[in-house]
């Protein structure tokens, strides 16, 4: 199974300021058939289903704001708010699709 | 809008059997992939198990194998788990997820229902 291991477990950041989440897989995630790496990233809030961020490690999701960004390639992985927003307040989730098991990092939680 | 409704969890007690259903909405159900993800309290997430969209390829994790069946009835779009010898660690809310593509299952998570609670306990 590909082990997906996220840092830090936790992090406070202030608003305005930037959040940097990183994801790590113990297998490179990366095809060369298609150039893509297999990693989604999700955004979970209390008391409300995980919502889907970004697929190909860097491809956000349709109405997902900008300051989302994805990137890296292989085994390492990161997850940028550029900006923190209130309501960026939640536990993030990197996930790899490469292979099955399907598995996810351990999460953060961001916190203002 | 794509809506996703769990229902069937339940306390029961370890050893014992429970079947999870999951109403689909919103999109054309038998073009996609459905999984089960479940999150044990204050835990994590763990995918549990995927159907393609016509139930010839079926996954599952190694802690719910032999134990675990999903199943589709994609005329009653439908999704279900059936859940047998329950032990304690499978305590977790439910998850119905709709796949971003129809095979199974290397694939993202791209629409999640809002859960149903499992608790098994004696």
């Amino acid at each position: 199974d590909i082990v997906m291991t996220q840092s830090p477990d936790s992090l406070a950041v202030s608003l305005g300021e930037r959040a940097t989440i990183k994801c790590k897989s113990s297998q490179n995630v990366f095809t060369s058939s298609n150039n893509k790496n297999y990693l989604a990233w999700y955004q979970h809030k209390p008391g409300q289903p995980p919502k889907l961020l970004i697929s190909w490690a860097s491809t956000r999701e349709s109405g997902v704001p900008d300051r989302f960004s994805g990137s890296g390639s292989g085994t390492d992985f990161t997850l940028t708010i550029s900006s923190l927003q209130t309501e960026d307040v939640a536990v993030y989730y990197c996930q790899q699709y490469y292979s099955v098991p399907l598995t996810f990092g351990q999460g953060t939680k961001v916190e203002i | 809008e794509v809506q996703l409704v769990e229902s069937g969890g339940d306390l029961v007690q370890p050893g014992r059997s429970l079947r999870l259903s999951c109403a689909a909405s919103g999109f054309t159900f038998d073009d996609y992939a459905m999984h089960w993800v479940r999150q044990a309290p204050g835990k994590g997430l763990e995918w549990v198990s995927g159907i393609d969209w016509k139930s010839g390829l079926i996954a599952y994790a190694d802690s719910v194998k032999g134990r675990f069946s999903i199943s589709r009835d994609n005329a009653k779009n439908s999704l279900y788990l059936q859940m047998n010898s329950l032990r304690v660690e499978d305590t977790a809310l439910y998850y119905c997820v709709k796949g971003h593509s129809s095979g199974c299952c290397s694939d993202w998570l791209d629409f999640w229902g809002q859960g149903t609670l499992v608790t098994v306990s004696s």
